[in-house]
């Protein structure tokens, strides 16, 4: 158990809707990672947040965005829903005053299925 | 869109083989490099991060080398065991996070 919690673990929706993906970074990491893998690519990584604040962007389509809470929580949101945005999405934390060559810890994922 | 390319993409070993993997990642624009075990299943586990040019890094039997001027990272597991059965993931850290497509390793008892 990496510390990092997502909900929910499974969540299926229709085209053209929009959903919430949550994650908690363990307790004392301030920076949170999302990434999106599909079944025909690898791990992509989407953003980036540090203690609220935007801090790398990935390829994140514009219909997707995210933010960082004041308690540290993440939460990515994902509009319009296609086909193709059926994935497994993952959250990462870790510690990174500010770099990136910190060890990040995944969350066990949330699997989205569009229909 | 940065290239971070793994070989061999899968590999089959018999226990007690000793086996390494290649990354190869851009040399320029370098911060770090991450290497992740990920089993089935699971979530992808930190193995280690590594910043520094002829850095060495050491767990347990798995360790890795880094060297940035040629854009490669080398992972060794020394005695593979059946439990060391996982895909191995490199990421290239420069202004974003570009990972590899993954070993996969598959240690026959």
């Amino acid at each position: 158990d990496s510390g990092v919690t997502q909900t929910p673990k499974h969540l299926i929706t229709a085209t053209g809707q929009r959903v919430t993906l949550r994650c908690s970074p363990r307790s004392g990491d301030l920076s949170v990672y999302w990434y999106q893998q599909s079944l025909d690519q690898g791990l992509q990584f989407l953003i980036q947040y540090y203690n609220g604040e935007e801090r790398a962007k990935g390829n994140i389509l514009e219909r997707f965005s995210a933010q960082q809470f004041p308690d540290l929580h993440s939460e990515l949101n994902l509009s319009s829903l296609e086909l193709g945005d059926s994935a497994l999405y993952f959250c990462a934390s870790s510690v990174a005053t500010g770099g990136a060559a910190y060890e990040q810890y995944f969350g066990p994922g949330t699997r989205l299925t569009v229909t | 869109i940065l290239n971070v390319e793994q070989s061999p993409q899968s590999l089959h070993v018999q226990e007690g083989d000793s086996t390494n993997f290649t990354c190869s990642f851009p040399s320029s624009n370098f911060y770090a490099l991450h290497w992740y075990r990920w089993e089935t299943a699971k979530s992808p586990e930190a193995l280690f991060v590594m910043t520094l040019n002829g850095d060495e890094k050491k767990k347990g039997q798995i360790s890795a080398t880094l060297n940035t001027k040629e854009g490669y990272s080398y992972l060794y597991i020394k005695g593979s065991q059946p439990e060391d059965s996982a895909t191995y993931l490199c990421a290239f850290t420069g202004n974003q996070f570009y990972f590899g497509t993954g070993t996969s390793l598959t240690v026959i008892p």
